[in-house]
């Protein structure tokens, strides 16, 4: 299948400090990514989906000041936690759709554990 | 709206026993229907899907049927082994619309020696 990469896979920040997570999709193009957190023991809460070349499109009450995605090219996106505190410490996981003639998939990512100290 | 209920869980089970984990959905459209796995610490592998109706997705000698008159696409394994635990999330996608994943609430399987 499609292959999607995260990075980093583990990051520890200061609180109020910024980290970027990245996410690309290796062997195809990706026009929409999504953003996850999950916290532990629990499914994935969708924060928001990122559309290349265009603003990402945020769920309901997510921050998106709090949250920048950026979708600057086909195969990357990235979520930037600004600001960070140790409530946003989380498991974090991107997918990214892949459009296929027997109808579209969805492949996740490695996911980012930060912690915020 | 569009969800997803899984069968709750944890679940226990020895080696070689037979494996169901139930999935039901409702949805406004038609959609596809995954299976995605998550093994500790990693993010979420695509499992099996079905994209229509009496479609039959299969990987690992995981199985799951898409059933449209009872909405529903039920995990299977005939035989587990040890390697098989791990949570296990249903989720469907429309075909119309945002095409976003609505995932159930995972369950997790425990597969003991």
């Amino acid at each position: 299948g499609a292959v999607v990469s995260q990075h980093p896979s583990r990051v520890i920040c200061k609180s109020g400090t910024s980290v970027k997570i990245e996410c690309r999709s290796l062997d195809f193009q990706a026009t929409t990514m999504f953003w996850y957190r999950q916290f532990p023991k629990q499914s994935l809460m969708l924060m928001a989906t990122s559309n290349e070349g265009s603003k990402a499109t945020y769920e309901q009450g997510v921050e998106k000041d709090k949250f920048l995605i950026n979708h600057a090219s086909l195969t990357l996106s990235t979520l930037t936690v600004t600001s960070a505190h140790p409530e946003d410490s989380s498991f974090y996981i991107c997918s990214a759709r892949v459009f296929g003639s027997s109808g579209n998939t969805i492949y996740f990512g490695e996911g980012s554990w930060l912690t915020v100290v | 709206g569009n969800s997803v209920t899984q069968m709750e869980g944890p679940v226990t089970l020895s080696e070689e026993a037979f494996l169901t984990i139930n999935c039901t959905y409702t949805a406004t459209g038609y959609p596809s229907l995954f299976w995605y796995v998550q093994y500790p610490g990693e993010g979420l592998q695509l499992l099996l899907k079905a994209t229509k109706a009496d479609d039959k997705g299969s990987n690992k000698g995981f199985e799951a049927t898409y059933r449209k008159e009872t909405t529903s696409f039920h995990l299977e394994k005939g035989s587990v082994q040890v390697s098989d635990s791990a949570v296990y999330f249903c989720a469907l996608i429309l075909i119309q619309g945002a095409q976003k994943l609505v995932f159930g609430q995972g369950t997790r399987l425990t597969i003991n020696p």
